[in-house]
């Protein structure tokens, strides 16, 4: 079936330093992608998405990647800070439903 | 604009009962989904409604149930609760586009 997944469940990464998330997904039907941000006992937050006719899209400190080829997803957060520890989540949107990925928790320590 | 509003934030109810859960969109906001998170399943749709019809359904048994009112906002229903649905139930909304914005969610306890 349709699935989103993760490859690493944990990530740690020290302020300041470059975090890169990243994501697998199988459909490759699928023409649309986001990225999500959950701190705990909040819902997901949208971060930022990217359409399957781009390969990159830039935001503040953020950038996805897209690479069909390999049906592959990555987010890079530029400049880790400690206020971005949380789990991130991937999402494929197919035929109106968000298939999200099991979530990658990341970890800023000083 | 507000964002996506949820009650109650937090529920206690014991196995057999039924509960109501409601979502208020963000103003102008038609298309309202649901989705059920829960530590071994991730985050799991349930369902999408739009302009008060069902649109889109996922894989849920059906004692989870969802409705949607004239002015957007929607209540999903779980009837003969079970141990199995305690979990954090996340409402998010959407313009029609594809981008969905999430509500705090309903934390649900089953006893």
């Amino acid at each position: 079936g349709e699935s989103v997944g993760l490859h690493l469940p944990t990530l740690s990464v020290q302020e300041g330093d470059n975090s890169i998330i990243n994501c697998a997904y199988s459909n490759s039907a699928s023409d649309y992608f986001i990225w999500y941000k959950q701190e705990s006992g909040k819902g997901p937050q949208f971060i930022i998405d990217i359409r399957s006719n781009m390969d990159k899209r830039q935001g503040q400190r953020v950038t996805v990647l897209l690479n069909k080829t390999v049906k592959h997803l990555s987010l890079q957060i530029a400049a880790t800070q400690p206020g971005d520890s949380a789990v991130y989540f991937c999402a494929e949107n197919t035929a109106d439903k968000l298939i999200f990925g099991t979530g990658t928790r990341l970890q800023v320590f000083p | 604009k507000a964002g996506v509003t949820q009650t109650p934030r937090y529920l206690i109810k014991t196995r057999g009962q039924q509960v109501t859960l409601s979502c208020s969109p963000i103003s102008g906001h038609r298309s309202v989904s649901w989705y059920q998170q829960t530590p071994g399943q991730g985050l799991q749709f349930l369902f999408e409604y739009f302009s008060e019809t069902q649109r889109n359904k996922g894989n849920f048994p059906g004692r989870f149930s969802g409705r949607q009112f004239s002015n957007s906002r929607s209540e999903m229903n779980v009837s003969t609760l079970e141990l199995g649905d305690s979990a954090l139930y996340l409402c998010a909304s959407s313009p029609d586009t594809d981008t969905q914005y999430f509500g705090p969610g309903t934390r649900l306890t089953v006893l």
